[in-house]
């Protein structure tokens, strides 16, 4: 079965700092990779998204950004972080367009 | 542009009795799939039903079932017999022919009291 790892579940980072969250996916091969933000109650909001190695869409401007460098790893950088990027950061892959995407189990992100 | 509206911030529901949580969509493509997800209080996103657009049955997942009206653009999510555990976040999302993410709604918080 399909198993997707997200970490770490919490980060407490000041503003400035850099970023860097991974998420890798098992038991499937050439998947769907997304990186949502969910602002508290509220629903998420697609960030990047990738649908092979090296190839990344950006949804947002933002001063984040996303690479895959092996076909199940997802990583999201920022070189300097701001308040405003401070939420819950879901990682999901589906097996294509239109398919169900499933959910890792977020990262809760604090920026002070 | 596509959209889902969830008009439902939070519901109440006793323990055992079946709950219906709404969620319409808007979109000009006539190739779209519906699906709900369900957040509990740990954060993960949890995928519960799926309804393509030229499905001809609504479907049906254990308890859950999605009830698809197209003409008024609604998909329903329909609980039977809710249990404790229910309580949770739900979110009601959208694809739709050549995209490839999804747009969420704003979700529900429903509560099921023993």
């Amino acid at each position: 079965s399909q198993t997707i790892h997200q970490w770490p579940a919490t980060l407490v980072q000041p503003v400035g700092s850099p970023l860097s969250l991974e998420c890798t996916v098992e038991g499937t091969s050439n998947p769907n990779l997304y990186w949502y933000r969910q602002a508290a109650g509220r629903g998420l909001q697609l960030l990047f998204y990738s649908v092979g190695i090296g190839q990344i869409s950006s949804e947002v401007p933002q001063n984040l950004s996303a690479s895959r460098p092996q076909d199940r790893q997802f990583i999201l950088s920022s070189k300097k972080l701001l308040l405003s990027d401070s939420g819950f950061y879901l990682c999901a892959w589906s097996r294509g367009r239109g398919q169900p995407q499933h959910f890792g189990d977020g990262t809760r992100l604090s920026i002070l | 542009a596509q959209k889902i509206t969830q008009t439902q911030p939070g519901m109440f529901v006793q323990e055992k009795e079946a709950v219906t949580l709404d969620c319409t969509y808007d979109t000009s493509d006539p190739s779209y799939g519906l699906f709900w997800y369900k957040q509990p209080s740990s954060g993960e996103m949890i995928f519960l039903i799926y309804q393509g657009s030229y499905d001809q049955q609504n479907a049906t997942e254990g308890r859950y079932s999605l009830n698809f009206q197209k003409a008024r653009k609604s998909a329903n999510l329909v609980i039977s017999a809710s249990q404790l555990g229910d309580s949770a976040m739900y979110f009601c999302a959208m694809t739709w022919a050549g995209a490839q993410k999804l747009v969420f709604g704003q979700g529900t918080r429903l509560t099921i009291n023993p």
